[in-house]
């Protein structure tokens, strides 16, 4: 049982490449997030979805868009990264009765 | 949309003493408000968490408090040890997402 598991765990990237950050569960969730942490900054959600076929925004959607490929698969993308996008990226699910999120890894990214 | 606020963001204790991390949140459509706790280079875990329709939940160690009307929530931390030495942070629920505060670093010093 891996839980949530995302991809890759480091990328460097050039400012203007575009990359995507993969992300599967196998818990059944109907809910998935990404979140980006920076240091002083907590937690903020980029992209959430729901349940399988929607997406939303979160605090800090600009820059970024996302996939929800099945129940499973919720992947992000940078179109033309910048260096404010350095972060470490998170997924997470959640089971929509409990509340509870669980999260992959996390992925470092740097921009530069 | 929802606002947490977390104070204080570093907290620095001896062992055995108590904690206490303090959040306020602005939706009053929150109904579930999770605590995590983040060691460094490792993924946030729940550590306890505590529903609208409650007030207080304590699991051995660790309590949590919530007072609705104010919109203010609380972790309390006992007799703490320096594995207690992490990253916490509180979160609030509205539907389909959770918002998180930006954290306490709390240090134990044996």
């Amino acid at each position: 049982n891996a839980g949530v598991t995302q991809t890759p765990k480091f990328q460097v990237l050039k400012t203007g490449q575009s990359m995507t950050l993969q992300c599967a569960q196998d818990m059944n969730h109907n809910s998935m997030y990404w979140y980006r942490q920076d240091p002083g900054m907590g937690l903020r959600l980029i992209y959430y979805s729901a349940s399988e076929g929607t997406t939303d925004k979160g605090e800090v959607p600009n820059g970024y868009n996302v996939s929800r490929l099945n129940k499973r698969e919720f992947s992000l993308r940078l179109e033309s990264a910048a260096p404010s996008q350095t972060s470490v990226y998170f997924c997470a699910s959640s089971d929509r009765i409990t509340g509870e999120l669980f999260f992959g890894e996390g992925s470092r990214l740097t921009v530069l | 949309g929802e606002n947490v606020e977390q104070h204080p963001s570093t907290l620095s204790v001896q062992e055995g003493d108590s904690a206490v991390i303090k959040c306020t949140y602005s939706d009053s459509a929150s109904n579930y408000f999770p605590w995590y706790k983040q060691e460094l280079g490792k993924r946030p875990q729940l550590i306890i968490d505590i529903r609208s329709n409650v007030g207080e939940k304590k699991d051995q160690r660790i309590a949590v408090t919530l007072n609705k009307t104010a919109k203010h929530f609380s972790l309390h931390i006992t007799e703490t040890q320096p594995e207690d030495s992490a990253v916490y942070f509180c979160a609030a629920r509205v539907p389909d997402k959770l918002i998180f505060g930006t954290g306490t670093r709390l240090q134990v010093f044996p």
